[in-house]
């Protein structure tokens, strides 16, 4: 079956701390797609990153960045000196046969200040 | 501006009475897909489409209808809708990714669509 699973509901943090949130993800597959969506309290959906089957490399974006281990079949998103801005609910993805898309339930991100 | 656009953005309504969610994007794009959001569930894919009269089944597909009769449009339809239904909405759409696949790039969302369904 392909799946993702959070398993982080919700994520409280004060301001600066990092933080890491976990994807795990199932998939008879060889090639995939993994994807980590935003979508803030006014609701909008914002992509974040996408990575392919083949492309192990860790990705470092200003204060995020992204574990990728198909060992594990992992796909951690790590924020660094969390602020404010980054409350929000967070979705990893997963793209499979090339046409379907399964999200995972999401973890919500509360930072304090 | 490139957008995906869906209407109603709010609608209250009574079971049984037929509705449509409009999406409509202008980026030209061969993939959309309709989702549902709800707590602790997370985006369920309700229909796909890879394009012009190509539609198939997500996850959620019971008691939902779609059509792709142009490439830009792909409106989602409640015959009878339910309480079970009440939810956000949100329409998507991607280009191809060339030789791999319809869903591997990264989607467009609209910006949603709250149904509550009485």
């Amino acid at each position: 079956a392909q799946k993702v699973t959070q398993a982080q509901t919700e994520i409280s943090v004060v301001e600066k701390e990092d933080v890491t949130l976990d994807c795990v993800y199932e998939t008879r597959d060889t090639t995939y797609y993994l994807f980590w969506y935003k979508q803030p309290p006014s609701g909008e959906l914002v992509f974040l990153i996408r990575r392919n089957s083949f492309d192990e490399q860790n990705e470092i974006s200003g204060r995020y960045s992204w574990n990728f281990q198909k060992s594990t079949s992992s796909f951690n998103f790590t924020i660094t000196a969390s602020q404010v801005v980054d409350s929000a609910v967070y979705f990893c993805a997963l793209s499979f046969w090339g046409n379907k898309l399964v999200f995972g339930a999401g973890t919500i991100l509360r930072v304090k200040s | 501006e490139a957008q995906v656009t869906q209407n109603p953005r709010y609608l209250i309504t009574v079971t049984g009475k037929k509705l449509t969610v409009t999406c409509s994007q202008n980026m030209n794009h061969e993939y959309m897909s309709w989702y549902r959001q709800d707590p602790g569930l997370g985006l369920r894919q309700i229909y796909y489409s890879m394009n012009v009269e190509v539609t198939d089944k997500g996850d959620v597909p019971e008691g939902y209808k779609v059509s792709r009769k142009e490439k830009r449009n792909f409106p989602l339809i409640l015959e009878s809708p339910s309480p079970n239904q009440t939810s956000l909405y949100f329409c998507a759409s991607s280009t191809r990714d060339r030789g791999r696949g319809y869903s591997n790039q990264p989607q467009h969302f609209g910006d949603g669509t709250r149904l509550s369904i009485l």
